[in-house]
This record gives C-alpha cells, sequence and structure tokens, in this order.
C-alpha cells in the first residue's frame, strides 16, 4: 500500500522567508511524486512533480522540491515566500510499477501555508 | 478554456434525493478521476476511468456511479442522498502516455445535503 505524510497541518512564514512544507511517503517501489496546490474555493493545481531523473525539481510560481531516496521524503521549498502563496498545499504519491487501482494518486492530509505581511 | 469543467458548481439538496455532477475534459485525456474532499480538506479517490477499466476504491458507497458518455466526459450520479455525503467533490483527468502522470483538476462541485 502507499501513503503520504504531511506531518505539519499549519506552516506559518513571514513574507520574504524561505519557505518548507514537508512530505514523506511509503511506496513499495520507485514512486512518483507531485505537490497540487489549492486555493480558497478553488480546485487543486498542479505545482511540480518527480517522475524520473534529476532529484530537484523545480515547479510553477519559483517552488522547487527534492526528492531524497534514503529519506523518503519530498519537501516543497520557496526561497522567498510571498503573501500570494498562502493556500493549502497537497502531497501525492503513486508507485511507478503497480497496476489496477494502486495506480491511483494516494493524496497527503494537506497543509495550510500562510505567509504573513 | 476551461481545461476541466463540472457542473453544477453548488448543489444544495433533499435527503433521499438523487441528483447528478456532470464534469468535461478538453485535454483528450483518456483516463477521469473523481475525488471526495471533506470538511477537514482531506482528499479521497472514489473512482478512476478509462475505456478500458473502472476502479471504484472499495469504501465508495455503491450509491454512487460513474457514468461515461464518452471520452470526455465523466459524471458522477449519486443516488439516495445522505447527510455525510455533503463534501466538495472534484472531478480530474490524466495526461495520457508513458510518465504522463499529472493530473488536473476541475474547479469541484460543493454538495450540500439537508
Amino acid at each position: 500500500a502507499q501513503s503520504v505524510a504531511q506531518p505539519e497541518d499549519q506552516v506559518n512564514v513571514a513574507e520574504g522567508n524561505p519557505l518548507t512544507v514537508k512530505c514523506t511517503y511509503s511506496v513499495s517501489g520507485n514512486p512518483y511524486l507531485f505537490w497540487y496546490v489549492q486555493y480558497p474555493n478553488r480546485g487543486l493545481q498542479f505545482l511540480l512533480k518527480y517522475i524520473t531523473g534529476d532529484n530537484l525539481v523545480k515547479g510553477s510560481y519559483g517552488f522547487e522540491a527534492e526528492f531524497n531516496k534514503s529519506q523518503t521524503s519530498f519537501h516543497l521549498k520557496k526561497p522567498s515566500a510571498l503573501v500570494s502563496d498562502s493556500a493549502l498545499y497537497f502531497c501525492a504519491v503513486r508507485d511507478r510499477i503497480s497496476s489496477g487501482s494502486a495506480r491511483q494518486l494516494t493524496f497527503g492530509s494537506g497543509t495550510q501555508l500562510t505567509v504573513l505581511p | 478554456d476551461t481545461a476541466v469543467s463540472q457542473t453544477p458548481k453548488y448543489l444544495v439538496t433533499q435527503m433521499g434525493n438523487d441528483k447528478s455532477i456532470k464534469c468535461e475534459q478538453n485535454l483528450g485525456h483518456d483516463t477521469m478521476y473523481w475525488y471526495k474532499q471533506d470538511s477537514k480538506k482531506f482528499l479521497k479517490i472514489m473512482f478512476s476511468y478509462n475505456n478500458k477499466e473502472l476502479i471504484i476504491n472499495e469504501t465508495v458507497p455503491n450509491r454512487f456511479s460513474p457514468k461515461s458518455p464518452d471520452k470526455a466526459h465523466l459524471n458522477l450520479h449519486i443516488n439516495s442522498l445522505e447527510l455525510g455525503d455533503s463534501a466538495v467533490y472534484f472531478c480530474a483527468s490524466r495526461e495520457t502516455g508513458t510518465l504522463q502522470e499529472t493530473q488536473y483538476f476541475g474547479p469541484g462541485t460543493r454538495l450540500l445535503v439537508l
């Protein structure tokens, strides 16, 4: 079975400071990893993904994430936070070798990021 | 152009009623999904569907049924609505092809059962 943990329900950071939103995963094989963002009363928007290749992945709006296989982590980062980054962030995982229902994404519980002006 | 669209955006109805939520994608994707997001924002897969395979999450009551008239549409029909069905329902579609795993989400349908 695959699972995702986002250990922090809430992350607060001052505008201009670096931000990190944590994600750890568990899969039986190698993972596909994703970050999505949800603004209030909106659907999820894709930010970035790790499929293969370079462990450091760059995505939309200046966000990046680093795949760390030994720590089974895929933390989301941004060097300088903006107030407009305030939103709910979801990490998701899929085991790349599975079939059937296991090919579905499993989402974490979400982390509410608040960037303070 | 909206890539994944859902109608209606809001749905308020009485317990016991039957309702449908429509989803359309114009991305040419061949796999579509329905998710339920509860009041705590937890997101849970309900169904995934392409022209070959319907996969149903085992926790989804059989009152819920996906219906796909064609590749671009995956509608969600709900029979005998219950209070606990109140949630936000998201449709999504996935890119086609090897390593194309990104899902694109609709804006959501906010269902309130009274």
